[in-house]
């Protein structure tokens, strides 16, 4: 079955202890990407990756790291978390070949930073 | 960049009446549009998509249409049940950037019994 597979779920935790949330997906997708959703504001993206060891930044990326070092796998890295982060957040996976499919979410992960 | 502005933010129809979710875009080199349903506790999956080469496309209950000239675009649900109750984004495929997507804030549609 074609799934984005982020871990984990939901989580808690405190301002300053660094985290990682995980994103895989089995569709052989060169792009993939992050979001935050937000009440009134939708999706807004994080930072996204065209291929392995190539990442950008979106349009919301301040006190977020990722990479990219294997197809499958783009986490997403928060070094000292802030209250502000506590989100919503999506991982997203496509392809970038012909014409170009549209973008296969992940679960989500509920993350709120006390 | 892109803009998408999303319109209304809430919704609610009778069961059985059409819903209308509208969409307007900033950039008119934005060549996809897809629209998603968020169901609670699940991530956005795509139910239609145009592309810009395309007025109208349908699928059974779900239509969407796309005017290039006025850069807007629109979802439209008939014989409305219960399960279509979610939130709806819809997004534009903003062409710098290759696959970046720009979503509206979403619709939270309500189908009362």
């Amino acid at each position: 079955e074609a799934q984005v597979t982020q871990n984990p779920r939901y989580l808690i935790t405190v301002t300053g202890k660094k985290l990682t949330v995980t994103c895989s997906q089995n569709m052989n997708h060169e792009y993939m990407s992050w979001y935050r959703q937000d009440p009134g504001l939708g999706l807004r993206q994080i930072y996204y990756s065209m291929n392995v060891e190539v990442t950008d930044k979106g349009d919301v990326p301040e006190g977020y790291k990722v990479s990219r070092k294997e197809k499958r796998n783009f986490p997403l890295i928060l070094e000292s978390p802030s209250p502000n982060q506590t989100s919503l957040y999506f991982c997203a996976s496509s392809s970038t070949r012909g014409r170009a499919s549209s973008a296969f979410f992940g679960q989500g992960t509920r993350l709120t930073v006390v | 960049g892109e803009n998408v502005e999303q319109h209304p933010s809430t919704l609610s129809v009778q069961e059985g009446d059409s819903a209308v979710i509208k969409c307007t875009y900033s950039d008119s080199a934005s060549n996809y549009f897809p629209w998603y349903k968020q169901e609670l506790g699940k991530g956005p999956q795509l139910i239609i998509d145009i592309r810009s080469n395309v007025g109208e496309k349908k699928d059974q209950r779900i239509a969407v249409t796309l005017n290039k000239t006025a850069k807007h675009f629109s979802l439209h649900i008939t014989e409305t049940q219960p399960e279509d109750s979610a939130v709806y984004f819809c997004a534009a495929r903003y062409l710098q950037g290759a696959q970046k997507l720009v979503f509206g804030q979403g619709t939270r549609l309500t189908i009362n019994p």
